[in-house]
């Protein structure tokens, strides 16, 4: 059985450009939540789409958005990139409810 | 956002020992989650709670929810070196609608040969 399957695997970008990343769920699951990990603020909830509907969203800027496409298949973006927007990108599926609540290998994004 | 209060920071143990941890709230949770965490890798989950009380186990790892459903426990028994790596805790508030989870700020584990 796939896990859930993130691209790229790293990314080298510069200030002020945008970026998309973007979550394969596993076969079934129809929630996907996205986090960032940092050495110093952790694991933060960035947003989490079900059934192609945003649900819950964290304390992050507008620059942060994603969306789910109708295969449940998810993208971030992140607009006028910043250098503290370098950080561990994680992408979390989930069947019902939070049952099996997987996460990929994630994104390692750097800014510079 | 909301962080979860993981203890110990880090351990280091001998091959061999057992190793408790723990996450306390403020807030009531409906769910808790343990993770492990190795470099550059997502977290695998290694066990999740549902029931204040519950107990349960995954061969060498015992997690708890707790009574209060402000707290949860791992324990993991007779460490072996593959058990290095950073524990984390995952809550989710009873007020939240959908899959949200806060997280502790991770326990590092040394499992010293």
């Amino acid at each position: 059985k796939a896990g859930v399957t993130q691209t790229p695997r790293y990314l080298i970008k510069t200030r002020g450009q945008q970026v998309t990343l973007s979550c394969s769920p596993i076969s079934g699951h129809r929630s996907v939540s996205w986090y960032q990990q940092t050495p110093g603020q952790g694991l933060q909830f960035l947003f989490e789409y079900f059934s192609e509907t945003q649900r819950n969203k964290g304390n992050f800027p507008g620059r942060f958005s994603g969306r789910q496409f109708s295969n449940s298949r998810s993208e971030m973006n992140v607009s006028t990139l910043e250098l503290g927007d370098s950080a561990l990108y994680l992408c979390a599926s989930a069947r019902r409810g939070t049952y099996g609540y997987t996460f990929g290998s994630g994104t390692r994004l750097t800014v510079v | 956002g909301q962080q979860l209060n993981q203890s110990p920071q880090s351990m280091f143990i001998q091959e061999g020992e057992d190793v408790s941890m723990n996450c306390t709230s403020s807030s009531i949770f409906n769910t808790w989650l343990w993770y492990k965490q190795d470099p550059g890798e997502g977290p695998v989950l290694l066990i999740a709670l549902y029931k204040a009380g519950e107990l349960t186990s995954n061969g060498r790892l015992t997690a708890q929810f707790g009574i209060t459903r402000k707290d949860s426990f791992l324990n993991i028994s007779a460490s072996i070196p593959s058990d290095v790596g950073i524990y984390f805790c995952a809550g989710q508030p009873s007020s939240n609608t959908g899959n949200q989870f806060y997280f502790g700020t991770g326990t590092s584990l040394t499992v010293i040969p």
